[in-house]
């Protein structure tokens, strides 16, 4: 089955900078890879998706590559700001029909003012 | 629309004690899933739906009954609980795969 690493566990900036958040996937056969963001108290809320026949989106802020030979994916996030302070979750689908996601253990993201 | 709504917020039970936790969603969703979180952890698969009369295990199913008779909910059976299912369950829905997943607020389920 699919496994999803993610790095790093935590990071802290400062406002203003770049946060990257890294992660790998197991099965090649995957092709959907979104990103949660989850708050104190609340369930994960999607901020970002990548399918496989893209190498880069952007929304604003946010950024996601895709690299499907070396079997990674990372979010990029740019002129960081303290309400960016959150858990951020990768995932990947788990299994061959993508009709559920296999997470990442979650990045810890501290802005600090 | 309310989304994803689960139901308890919170529950506390003991040892060997038997509970559901409900999960409806009003987006007409086929896809439900159930996960647990623990710190550490992150958000691991228990079990999944694609459809009315389908379920299926994800990767921590033991321990956990499902059923899915409407599109609208998808519960979650614990059968003779253990502290070792002291955990917040999400549960979440979209409207087909590889489409964004809507979250609940989570049940916090402790077991005593």
């Amino acid at each position: 089955g699919e496994n999803v690493e993610q790095h790093p566990s935590t990071l802290s900036v400062q406002e203003g900078d770049s946060a990257v958040i890294k992660c790998t996937y197991s099965d090649s056969a995957s092709n959907y890879f979104p990103w949660y963001k989850q708050e104190l108290g609340k369930g994960p809320q999607l901020i970002i998706d990548i399918r496989s026949n893209v190498g880069e989106k952007k929304d604003q802020r946010i950024a996601v590559t895709l690299n499907k030979t070396a079997k990674h994916f990372s979010l990029h996030i740019t002129e960081t700001q303290p309400e960016d302070s959150a858990v951020y979750f990768c995932a990947a689908e788990a299994n061959q029909a993508g009709t559920a996601l296999i997470f990442g253990k979650g990045t810890t993201l501290s802005v600090s003012s | 629309n309310a989304g994803v709504t689960q139901t308890p917020k919170f529950q506390v039970l003991k040892t060997g004690q038997s509970m559901t936790l409900q999960c409806a969603q009003d987006m007409n969703h086929e896809y439900m899933s159930w996960y647990r979180q623990d710190p550490g952890m992150g958000l691991r698969l228990i079990h999944y739906s694609v459809g009315a009369g389908i379920t299926d295990q994800g990767e921590v199913p033991n321990g956990y009954n499902v059923s899915r008779s409407t599109t609208e909910d998808f519960p979650l059976r614990l059968l003779s609980a253990a502290p070792s299912q002291t955990s917040v369950y999400f549960c979440a829905s979209s409207y087909s795969s590889r489409q964004p997943q809507h979250f609940g607020d989570g049940t916090r389920l402790s077991i005593l």
